[in-house]
């Protein structure tokens, strides 16, 4: 089974409005994080914002938030206000295990596309 | 600002030459990972090492790839004999312990002719 999906390749989106990115994972461990990362189109991937399993708020970094919901193992980004700066691919990625750094699993990424 | 940097950002080479990949990680990070990333599969996970020793190299073609790390600000990715297949980007990714997520280096873009 996969263990990151990201249902949807492509997504546009209204220049200043906020858009979903989603996100499932797939895991029996009871310590694991979620990550988003972005890469746009010159290639580097850069970290975004990070959810550990047993935080109780949702993660938040400027206009990104994550709404996670543990019971349907989803971790959605959410990004306000969007730019045209934000178009890009967007990755979810899941590392199982807190104690030890341990491998990352990483989705197929949502390419996303701001319009002005 | 400390970054994680690759060499070559580029390689172009022909079918059955070496290609070595070098990545210097975050000083102080002691995880080191090897990506490649391609159209049709994404991103992979090659390799990776903790303290320079190898964690996991399950995602490695063992017959052509190699990992090492000869020293801590050192890892190194080869391809012998390189193939058209191999053309990617391979990234390179440091973190440590109690580090909330990885580093991405730039990435090293390699086409095999």
């Amino acid at each position: 089974a996969q263990k990151i999906t990201q249902t949807q390749p492509g997504m546009f989106v209204q220049e200043k409005e906020a858009v979903t990115l989603d996100c499932t994972y797939d895991t029996s461990d009871q310590s694991y994080g979620l990550f988003w990362y972005k890469q746009p189109s010159s290639g580097e991937m850069i970290f975004l914002i990070y959810q550990g399993s047993y935080d109780e708020q949702n993660a938040t970094e400027g206009r990104y938030s994550l709404n996670f919901q543990k019971a349907r193992k989803s971790a959605n980004l959410v990004i306000s206000a969007s730019q045209l700066g934000d178009s890009a691919m967007y990755f979810c990625a899941m590392r199982e295990g807190l104690e030890n750094f341990n491998k990352f699993y990483f989705g197929s990424g949502t390419k996303l596309n701001v319009k002005p | 600002d400390a970054r994680v940097t690759q060499t070559p950002r580029h390689k172009v080479t022909e079918m059955g030459q070496e290609v070595t990949m070098r990545c210097q990680p975050i000083l102080g990070h002691n995880t080191v990972f090897w990506y490649r990333q391609t159209m049709m599969q994404g991103l992979e996970l090659l390799a990776y090492f903790r303290n320079r020793a190898p964690l996991d190299d399950s995602g490695m073609p063992k017959d052509r790839f190699s990992a090492e790390m000869p020293d801590a600000t050192l890892a190194t990715l080869k391809i012998q004999p390189s193939e058209p297949r191999d053309s990617a980007v391979y990234f390179c990714a440091s973190g440590f312990l109690g580090l909330d997520t990885q580093y991405f280096g730039p990435g090293t873009r390699l086409t095999v002719l």
